[in-house]
């Protein structure tokens, strides 16, 4: 049981360029999300998915576009990359809501993208 | 609003000692959960406790305890004798919400670094 896992670890991108971050779960959970986390801040939440074919946007979309074919995969797709997306990206998933929302989520190990 | 609030940017502590790293917490919801995750330097995120409105009781976990004050709407977090591998950042979460976006989605607070020197 993998967990949460997201390739690549580290990617290194130049200004206008496109990339897209994979993230695989194998705990059959419905909900998934994508995070970035900025340095010294916390996460922010940039889309999250209730379930396959449905997705919807977080705090920070713009610049990025995702989708959700199968209840595994969770792909984040960075178009145009900007130097303000430099951070580091965070998958979670987590298990069918409870009431007030005690899900815990698990995350992925990261992807550090820097953009030059 | 929904909103998490940790106050204390850095703390640095000597090994042995006891430390209490503090979560307050703004919510329009009558029932709702609070968690605390630990991002040691290895950069994962890793569960540490969920808590529900309804109970109040401290709790703890060998070193960690949590003290749940909703009169105060905080939810801290102690660790006893720290440890160096105790040295990571602490962030507390809180749903955001009925008619903030949804249970299903966390707001975290800007996260505690933790410094255990020995």
């Amino acid at each position: 049981n993998a967990g949460v896992t997201q390739t690549p670890k580290f990617r290194i991108l130049k200004i206008g360029q496109s990339m897209t971050l994979q993230c695989t779960q194998d705990m059959n959970h419905n909900y998934m999300y994508w995070y970035r986390q900025d340095p010294g801040m916390g996460l922010k939440l940039i889309y999250y998915s209730v379930g396959a074919g449905i997705t919807d946007k977080g705090e920070v979309p713009n610049g990025y576009n995702v989708s959700r074919s199968t209840t595994e995969d969770f792909p984040l797709r960075l178009e145009l990359a900007a130097p303000s997306q430099t951070s580091v990206y965070f998958c979670a998933s987590s298990s069918i809501l409870l009431a007030g929302g005690g899900n815990e989520q698990f995350f992925g190990p990261g992807t550090r993208l820097t953009v030059l | 609003a929904q909103k998490v609030t940790q106050a204390q940017t850095e703390i640095s502590v000597v090994e042995k000692e006891d430390v209490t790293l503090d979560c307050v917490y703004e919510t329009r919801d009558t029932t709702y959960y609070l968690f605390w995750y630990k991002q040691p330097p290895s950069g994962e995120l890793v569960f540490l406790i969920r808590r529900n409105s309804f109970d109040e009781q401290n709790e703890i976990s060998g070193r960690y305890s949590w003290n749940f004050q909703k009169s105060t709407s905080s939810f801290n977090f102690t660790i006893t004798a720290s440890q160096v591998v105790d040295s990571a950042v602490y962030f507390c979460a809180l749903p955001r919400g009925w008619g903030s976006g949804g249970y299903n989605k966390l707001i975290f607070g800007a996260g505690t670094r933790l410094a255990v020197h020995p």
